[in-house]
């Protein structure tokens, strides 16, 4: 089984709707990210959890929102989707102390 | 914004053949750490470097931790169909603000012909 699944994989929308992607892990880890892909400009940082209680700002926050449900549980949130949010989503996870992340399978938004 | 800068964008290559990418910054890392990317998949890492000047390797894949600690470099030997992907080189900048979080490189595109 995979340490950091990402639901949906692939997902249509249109301009306005709510969407809300989610993360789950099971390497026990406390921090949580999450990054948007798109082509020519590698990942780029939306938020970040390093527990619980924590939710931090990442580069390009706008037009986002983050829950961190529990340990193994961060969710995004797009209140009122737009067409440029068009892109890959990847969740990952660290471990306190390390600078090592890891991914999870990411997923496809599509906003028409 | 982007504080890193990965070259080359992208590389058709012959398989068999060397591969060498690089990412630099005008900025000091304290960390360095290259990530694959198949298609459809999310970033699997590959090498991690902690120290300036460690080199370390990982089968066919080579990395170096730049002296300046503003650079780094990735070779892969001998390349085969499957080392097709996109390659992220990512670092941890110095400094409070930078902890815990990731700068990541814009990736390198590598097709390998057979």
């Amino acid at each position: 089984d995979a340490d950091v699944t990402q639901t949906p994989r692939n997902r249509i929308t249109k301009t306005g709707k709510r969407i809300m992607l989610e993360c789950s892990q099971t390497k026990g880890h406390d921090r949580m990210y999450w990054y948007r892909q798109d082509p020519g400009l590698g990942l780029r940082l939306i938020y970040y959890s390093f527990d619980v209680k924590d939710i931090n700002k990442g580069e390009i926050s706008d037009g986002y929102s983050v829950s961190r449900q529990a340990q193994a549980k961060f969710s995004l949130s797009l209140e009122s989707a737009i067409p440029n949010q068009t892109a890959l989503y990847f969740c990952a996870t660290s471990d306190d102390g390390t600078d090592t992340q890891y991914f999870g399978p990411g997923t496809r938004l599509t906003v028409l | 914004g982007q504080q890193l800068n990965q070259s080359p964008q992208s590389m058709f290559i012959q398989e068999g053949e060397d591969v060498s990418m690089n990412c630099t910054s005008s900025s000091i890392f304290n960390t360095w750490l290259w990530y694959k990317q198949d298609p459809g998949e999310g970033p699997v890492l590959l090498i991690a470097l902690y120290k300036a000047g460690e080199l370390t390797s990982n089968g066919r894949l080579t990395a170096q931790f730049g002296i300046t600690r503003k650079d780094s470099f990735l070779n892969i030997s001998a390349s085969i169909p499957s080392d097709v992907g996109i390659y992220f080189c990512a670092g941890q900048l110095t400094g409070g603000t930078s902890y815990g979080k990731l700068t990541f490189g814009q990736g390198t595109i590598l097709t390998v012909h057979p």
